[in-house]
């Protein structure tokens, strides 16, 4: 089945302390993004990879950082997490700029 | 940059009536508009997609107009059912430069039985 599988679902914890969410597609796409989604706000993209080793800066990228080492892998890493990045965060992936995203379900993030 | 303006953001509509999303996007150089609807718990969905050399497309019950003059699409959903209630987002994105697709804020739409 084709899909986007990103973990952990819920993750709280605690200003400072690292984390990394993970995402993996199954599709061979070439493009994977990170977005947030905030009350009001929609989707706001984070960061996006067109291809291994090639990633750029979406509307949102402070605080957050990512690593494109294989095609299928697209980690979300935060440094140093603080109260303002608790988000519903979502990965996605897709053939191409003008082709659909195909999202993953969602990791709940708080950080206390 | 994009900017995409979406409403409404909440639609209350009785099952069996019609509903309609409404998008309007700022750069002329948009040339895909896809319409995604998420349901609770879940990550957003394809439901349909335009591109611009078309004006209308239509699939089942969902259809969707683009007015490229104009810069807005929208979304028309007929015959509403209780699973139609979800939120459902706009988005506009261009083939060329960098790839940040551009979403609206949303819309909740709500089927009463």
């Amino acid at each position: 089945e084709a899909q986007v599988t990103q973990n952990p679902r819920y993750l709280i914890t605690v200003t400072g302390k690292k984390l990394t969410v993970t995402c993996s597609q199954n599709m061979n796409h070439e493009y994977m993004s990170w977005y947030r989604q905030d009350p009001g706000l929609g989707l706001r993209q984070i960061y996006y990879s067109m291809n291994v080793e090639v990633t750029d800066k979406g509307d949102v990228p402070e605080g957050y950082k990512v690593s494109r080492k294989e095609k299928r892998n697209f980690p979300l890493i935060l440094e140093s997490p603080s109260p303002n990045q608790t988000s519903l965060y979502f990965c996605a992936s897709s053939l191409g700029k003008s082709y659909p995203l195909h999202f993953g379900n969602g990791t709940r993030l708080t950080v206390t | 940059g994009e900017n995409v303006e979406q409403h409404p953001s909440t639609l209350s509509v009785q099952e069996g009536d019609s509903a309609v999303i409404k998008c309007t996007y700022s750069d002329s150089a948009s040339n895909y508009f896809p319409w995604y609807k998420q349901e609770l718990g879940k990550g957003p969905q394809l439901i349909i997609d335009i591109r611009s050399n078309v004006g209308e497309k239509k699939d089942q019950r969902i259809a969707v107009t683009l007015n490229k003059t104009a810069k807005h699409f929208s979304l028309h959903i007929t015959e509403t059912q209780p699973e139609d209630s979800a939120v459902y987002f706009c988005a506009a994105s261009i083939s060329g430069g960098s790839y940040i697709p551009t979403f609206g804020r949303g819309t909740s739409l709500i089927v009463h039985p």
